[in-house]
């Protein structure tokens, strides 16, 4: 089965612009989540879609994060104005069930806010 | 607060001998704790998942244990491959639809 994949995979923008992150997760994975490390320090959970609803958002920073996914498939997290704090690996799992189930990465999108 | 913590950010051992990593918890009561990979410009990889009730979990080179009294889980690699180098993280779920946080990963080195 194809895996998780993230696009880009990195991303150079400044300081006030706009940037829309895309992940594809497993087919028929319903659970769709957003993680980021930023500067080093351990993945920060952000928010969890079950399908096309947000089942969980409090890891989201602030409202400059608008995070969608339109018909349960794909997913876009869109970042707007970008601070230079965004810098960081953002990255998308997915997973079967969510409970008890591992969450498949795929490999990050590595955004830089000059 | 809830905290996770991985015993050391950088291990270096021999090749041959077993790699012991360590996570603790605290004000934290998972239903099941899991454990990644994860390489350089990667994505994390899902190594082992290890439920509440269970003590012990095998695969392969590797075993997982879980002591929700000490709230500790022990990951260890036997006969430890220079492969084998990468960062390896913990992970902790408390029940269904709860979101799944992450240890901040130590970073094995096997040398040959």
């Amino acid at each position: 089965e194809a895996g998780v994949t993230q696009f880009p995979s990195h991303s150079v923008i400044e300081k006030g612009q706009t940037v829309t992150l895309r992940c594809d997760p497993i087919s028929g994975h319903d659970n769709l989540y957003w993680y980021r490390r930023v500067m080093g320090k351990e993945i920060k959970f952000l928010l969890h879609f079950v399908k096309e609803s947000k089942q969980d958002e409090s890891g989201m920073p602030n409202n400059r994060f608008l995070a969608e996914r339109t018909g349960g498939t794909y997913s876009t997290l869109k970042v707007q104005p970008a601070e230079l704090e965004d810098s960081g690996v953002y990255f998308c799992a997915s997973s079967h069930s969510s409970y008890n189930s591992p969450l498949h990465f795929g490999n990050g999108t590595r955004l830089t806010v000059t | 607060s809830q905290k996770i913590e991985q015993n050391s950010e950088a291990l270096n051992i021999q090749e041959g001998k077993t790699a012991t990593l360590t996570c603790n918890y605290t004000n934290y009561s998972p239903a099941y704790l899991q454990w990644y990979r994860q390489d350089p410009g990667r994505g994390p990889v899902f190594l082992l998942l290890i439920r509440e009730n269970e003590k012990e979990k095998r695969k392969e080179r590797l075993k997982v244990t879980f002591d929700t009294t000490l709230k500790q889980s022990l990951f260890h690699i036997t006969a430890s491959q220079p492969a084998d180098s990468a960062t390896y993280l913990c992970a902790l779920d408390r029940s269904s639809a709860s979101k799944i946080i992450f240890g901040s990963g130590t970073r094995l080195s096997i040398r040959p």
